[in-house]
């Protein structure tokens, strides 16, 4: 199976400060990884992924970070702004083709101006 | 496009009773999935189907069936409902998962409270 977990509940950030949301990962299998942001009454908003053949990827303002050494993933946002503010999960896929997906429990980010 | 749509958006039933929530998406997209949202917690994968005529459990697949008879269509049924099933559902599809980039898009979720 596969537990996924995040190191902290909440975080809060000035605006303009870069903003750093982790996430730890059970099984060394697993190859797809995502990150989502979820707004208040609202459903899940992909934001980056990244396959276990990379270490980095990057959006725009967003950086995933993968260290399958520690199965550890971390997201970081650029000048973090107030619509930035919103609950961020990681999931991770398993299963053959990807098909299987666990999220973490979230972290509620909010940015301070 | 409508994207992913859900009905209803909110539900009350008593405990036993059974009911189907509606997903549909305009997107031709293979896979779709059912989550469930309990409070403080991510999202558990109830079912998904890879296609037309598959399905498979998913994390917490008890106590509910999944069908795909089209493409557009996964309804979710709960066959008799328990105050456990309280929670917010979320459908959601995509192309695949077997590619980075392959954005999954989720619906706006259904509150089913269960008396």
């Amino acid at each position: 199976g596969e537990s996924v977990g995040l190191h902290l509940p909440t975080l809060s950030v000035q605006e303009g400060d870069n903003s750093i949301i982790n996430c730890a990962y059970s099984n060394s299998a697993s190859d797809y990884f995502i990150w989502y942001k979820q707004e208040s009454g609202k459903g899940p908003q992909f934001i980056i992924d990244i396959r276990s053949n990379m270490d980095k990827r990057q959006g725009q303002r967003v950086t995933v970070l993968l260290n399958k050494t520690v199965k550890h993933l971390s997201l970081q946002i650029a000048a973090t702004q107030p619509g930035d503010s919103a609950v961020y999960f990681c999931a991770v896929a398993l299963g053959y083709n990807n098909n299987d997906m666990r999220f973490g429990a979230g972290t509620r980010l909010t940015v301070k101006p | 496009n409508a994207g992913v749509t859900q009905t209803p958006k909110f539900q009350v039933l008593k405990t036993g009773q059974s009911m189907t929530l509606q997903c549909a998406q305009d997107m031709n997209h293979e896979y779709m999935s059912w989550y469930r949202q309990d409070p403080g917690m991510g999202l558990r994968l109830i079912h998904y189907s890879v296609g037309a005529g598959i399905t498979d459990q998913g994390e917490v697949p008890n106590g509910y069936n999944v069908s795909r008879s089209t493409t557009e269509d996964f309804p979710l049924r709960l066959l008799s409902a328990a105050p456990s099933q309280t929670s917010v559902y979320f459908c959601a599809s995509s192309y695949s998962l077997s590619r980075t980039g392959n954005e999954q898009f989720f619906g706006p979720g259904t509150r089913l409270t269960v008396l």
